[in-house]
């Protein structure tokens, strides 16, 4: 099956600082990718698409110059949450289709922030 | 915004026991997906049904979809405690518009 790398696992900042949460399709190529993120307890929301070659498309209320997403090549979207805050803590997760696209999502295995 | 949305909110059985959750959905879909989340991890497949199927089964997992009624159920039978978790249902017309449901936090005692 398709596997997504989600790097790192845990991250802990200090107020301020920018982060970056990679995620990276291993054994197949992923056009699109998808960023959520999860509160303890909550669903996940979708904050954007990442779309490799072309800008990312933000969830309303989502801060693009927050949230900075590149989808520089077909196995890697990253995710750059930039003066992050502690509000910012939180649990940031990706996804991608699967190639053929068959509707199933393949997803990291997570990334939890923490802003000090 | 959030689309699918999970009953009960937790549920807590005896490991044999069935444990059976509930999605309900707002707006046209073309298929209904399960996924399965263990505590602080990533999300994984477990079944997509088409908006045109009414039933499928994988395993001891077996899910209903009801489009008349906007509703699915996912049903695991002769539950393990391997099986606690959260459930999420996940409706959308395509990838870039799926959405998950607030899901069902599942805890089976062994």
């Amino acid at each position: 099956g398709a596997v997504v790398s989600q790097h790192p696992s845990w991250v802990i900042c200090k107020s301020g600082t920018s982060v970056k949460i990679e995620c990276r399709s291993l054994d197949f190529q992923a056009t699109t990718m998808f960023w959520y993120r999860q509160f303890p307890k909550q669903s996940l929301m979708l904050m954007a698409t990442s779309n490799e070659g072309s800008k990312a498309t933000y969830e309303q209320g989502v801060e693009k110059d927050k949230f900075l997403i590149n989808h520089a090549s077909l196995t890697l979207s990253t995710l750059t949450v930039t003066s992050a805050h502690p509000e910012d803590s939180s649990f940031y997760i990706c996804s991608a289709p699967g190639q053929p696209n068959t509707g199933e999502l393949f997803f990291g295995e997570g990334s939890r922030l923490t802003v000090l | 915004s959030q689309q699918g949305e999970e009953d009960p909110q937790a549920l807590s059985i005896q490991e044999g026991e069935n444990a059976t959750m509930n999605c309900s959905y707002k707006t046209s879909i073309n298929n209904l997906q399960w996924y399965r989340q263990n505590s602080g991890r990533g999300l994984v497949h477990l079944i997509l049904i088409r908006s045109n199927e009414r039933e499928k089964h994988s395993g001891r997992l077996r899910v209903t979809l009801d489009t008349s009624k906007k509703s699915s159920s996912l049903l695991i039978t002769a539950s393990r405690a391997a099986d606690t978790a959260s459930y999420f249902c996940a409706t959308g017309l395509n990838n870039n518009d799926m959405r998950f449901g607030a899901g069902t936090r599942l805890t089976v005692k062994p």
